[in-house]
């Protein structure tokens, strides 16, 4: 079952900061984001184990609780380089079940 | 270093025209899988290859016939193309079943 993305959208200003979130049904064992800019592939950005763990990658963060089967993404002095599609999979059965994206507009 | 390589990055066909989509990756990856992306949608799995020789379906395999030529090649193939088949053909690979996906540049698809 698909992954709950939330907001499906956000607009920011640069150097503010933003949190995507990213909700299942069942149980996860863990849970990847990618980001994808206009016209392009999906880029790997991390990938959270179960166990609750938190992970960074510059001033992009992620958590993940599994009990509450849910992760959220943390942008933090958004830059205009942030902007794109975010996407969170969760596996299941060796594969990954991708949310919907939430679209992520940075100003200047 | 070349990664992933899709053919062609663009492609219009008739209904009913057949194609077949090729996919390369020079990482010596396990794992080799089919998306496609319509509009404001995330990605849906077509078919995907846990490893060199075997295939199985994805979520939307209706239409789409797939073949893991090797450990570099998996291709899909579209028999009978319809309008509805319209989309964004993303090709990845990964080491091993759900790990870091590295992705092709995508094929865009019209079929009228």
């Amino acid at each position: 079952q698909q992954p709950v993305q939330s907001p499906q959208a956000v607009i920011l200003r640069e150097g503010e900061d933003a949190v995507i979130n990213c909700s299942s049904s069942k149980a996860l064992y863990s849970v990847h984001w990618y980001r994808q800019k206009h016209g392009e592939a999906p880029v790997f950005l991390m990938i959270l184990l179960k166990g609750g763990e938190q992970k960074g990658h510059d001033k992009i963060s992620a958590s993940f609780n599994e009990k509450k089967q849910q992760s959220s993404l943390y942008l933090t002095a958004s830059q205009l380089s942030y902007s794109g599609t975010y996407f969170c999979g969760t596996e299941s059965n060796y594969q990954l079940i991708w949310g919907a994206g939430t679209k992520l507009i940075i100003k200047p | 270093n070349a990664g992933v390589t899709q053919t062609p990055k663009f492609q219009v066909l008739k209904t009913g025209q057949s194609m077949t989509l090729q996919c390369a990756q020079d990482m010596n990856h396990n794992s080799m899988y089919w998306y496609r992306q319509d509009p404001g949608m995330g990605l849906r799995l077509i078919y995907y290859s846990a490893s060199e020789g075997t295939t199985d379906k994805g979520e939307v395999p209706n239409g789409y016939n797939v073949s893991r030529l090797n450990k570099r090649e998996f291709s899909l193939r579209l028999e009978s193309a319809a309008p509805s088949q319209t989309s964004v053909y993303f090709c990845a690979s990964s080491e091993q079943g759900a790990e870091e996906a590295f992705f092709g540049q995508g094929t865009r698809l019209t079929v009228v």
